[in-house]
């Protein structure tokens, strides 16, 4: 896992509430990812940051919102728009332009009651 | 263009045996192929890469080969252990910036003793 940390491990949310998921790493990394992943289905890519206060919105970004006002921290926030909010997400980071490699975190399983 | 078509879906081999995983790609620009390995539970994490300058790369058991004529990539794992059980996913990008990864749906690897 590096030096990504992921907060907390499980989540567990009534609907209608919104919820937000703690990512830090320490790695010095530019660009960091959020990624939303299902049983059975590949990662997919919810929004991304290249550098502080400045984020792209990836395949999956509807219902969800960030933020990035610190190189280290990339908060994602899942709100009552998004409809099928249980799913186990994982942030990610890169050291940006120099290196391809994706760092993943432990993720957090976020189970809507 | 954006696809990265991952087969099988799961895969049981003996200990010993040489499990091997396929994935495609339909976009000719990428050129950086990852895999991630996962545990239940856990972030993804790399365990090797290849760029399509080069037809096969080792790193200890695990091989990457490479065909890029017919836009192709696969892993084997010689002599699996069942400590290798684990979700392996394949991707793909364009290298050197902050492209995005595009990821297959996964195999989830056995390997029984």
């Amino acid at each position: 896992d590096g030096g990504i940390t992921q907060s907390p491990k499980y989540l567990f949310r009534k609907e209608g509430q919104n919820v937000t998921l703690s990512c830090e790493q320490n790695l010095n990394h530019d660009a960091m990812y959020w990624y939303r992943q299902d049983p059975g289905q590949g990662l997919r890519l919810i929004y991304y940051s290249q550098i502080v206060n400045d984020f792209q919105k990836g395949d999956i970004a509807e219902g969800y919102s960030v933020s990035r006002e610190k190189k280290e921290s990339f908060p994602l926030t899942v709100t009552s728009a998004q409809k099928n909010p249980t799913a186990f997400y994982l942030c990610a980071s890169k050291d940006t332009p120099t290196t391809d490699t994706q760092y993943f975190g432990p993720g957090t399983r976020l189970t809507v009651l | 263009q954006q696809q990265v078509k991952q087969s099988p879906q799961s895969l049981i081999v003996q200990k010993g045996g040489i499990p091997i995983i396929n994935c495609a790609y339909e976009n000719t620009a990428f050129d950086y192929f990852p895999w991630y390995q996962q545990f239940p539970g856990k972030g993804p994490a790399l365990l090797i890469a290849i760029r399509p300058d080069v037809s096969e790369k080792k790193e200890g058991r695990f091989t990457i080969s490479f065909n890029k004529s017919a836009k192709q990539f696969s892993l084997h794992i010689m002599d699996s252990q069942p400590g290798d059980s684990a979700t392996y996913f394949c991707a793909a990008s364009r290298s050197f910036g902050n492209e995005k990864l595009t990821f297959g749906t996964g195999t989830r690897l056995t390997i029984i003793p």
